[in-house]
């Protein structure tokens, strides 16, 4: 069964502080790994990309990682900011077929001053 | 350039009311594709639209349906309203059909009662 799973669900930290979300997938035949940012009530926002063959992909302060072998990923955040506070979700996506999209459940992330 | 554009924002229906929601495309943008998020359910696929045809659809029932124009501007259309149709819907847009590149839109609140 298509799923992705993210932990941890929600996640407080320190302005400043790193923070290294996770995300396992079992998609098929996979495409490509996607991170978005969604501040409550607005859209969501694509930080990465990644496809298979694609081990990191850096978008300023954020760092994806993909192991297609493993079939996990996750989203490093560096020197975290207030306007960090966000939920983010994880999303594998299969070749040619937009209905077959699994989007994770997301990790609603709280920055404190 | 604009973003993608919802209309209306928040909206408030009453079971067994029908909606119809509004997406205008980021300039350029052929194809367009519709998601029903929910604090349950999270994001899930309802359909995309490229040049004025349906292309994929999720698993959703017949009540929600879609169409796109020649100006890759969408609707989508909710008919028989149940409590559980309330929830955020989102459109994204992108250059061509199952692109990786998917700009969202600031989606529509609907609220059911």
């Amino acid at each position: 069964k298509n799923q992705v799973e993210q932990s941890p669900q929600s996640l407080i930290i320190l302005e400043g502080k790193n923070c290294t979300l996770q995300c396992n997938y079992t998609v098929s035949p996979f495409s490509n790994l996607r991170w978005y940012k969604q501040d409550t009530g607005r859209g969501p926002v694509s930080l990465t990309i990644m496809t298979f063959s694609e081990n990191t992909k850096s978008n300023g302060r954020y760092t994806a990682t993909l192991d297609a072998d493993t079939k996990q990923s996750s989203l490093h955040i560096t020197a975290s900011q207030l306007s960090d506070s966000a939920s983010y979700i994880c999303v594998a996506a299969p070749y040619s077929s937009a209905s077959k999209i699994i989007f994770g459940s997301g990790t609603r992330l709280s920055i404190r001053p | 350039k604009a973003g993608v554009t919802q209309t209306p924002r928040y909206l408030i229906k009453t079971r067994g009311q029908q909606v119809t929601l509004s997406c205008s495309p980021i300039s350029g943008h052929r194809s367009v594709s519709w998601y029903q998020q929910t604090p349950g359910q999270g994001l899930q696929f309802l359909f995309e639209y490229f040049s004025e045809t349906q292309r994929n659809k999720g698993n959703f029932p017949g009540r929600f349906s879609g169409r796109q124009f020649s100006n890759s501007r969408s609707e989508m259309n909710v008919s028989t309203l149940e409590l559980g149709d309330s929830a955020l819907y989102l459109c994204a847009s992108s250059l061509e059909q199952y692109s990786y590149e998917q700009y969202f839109g600031p989606g529509t609140r609907l609220t059911v009662t």
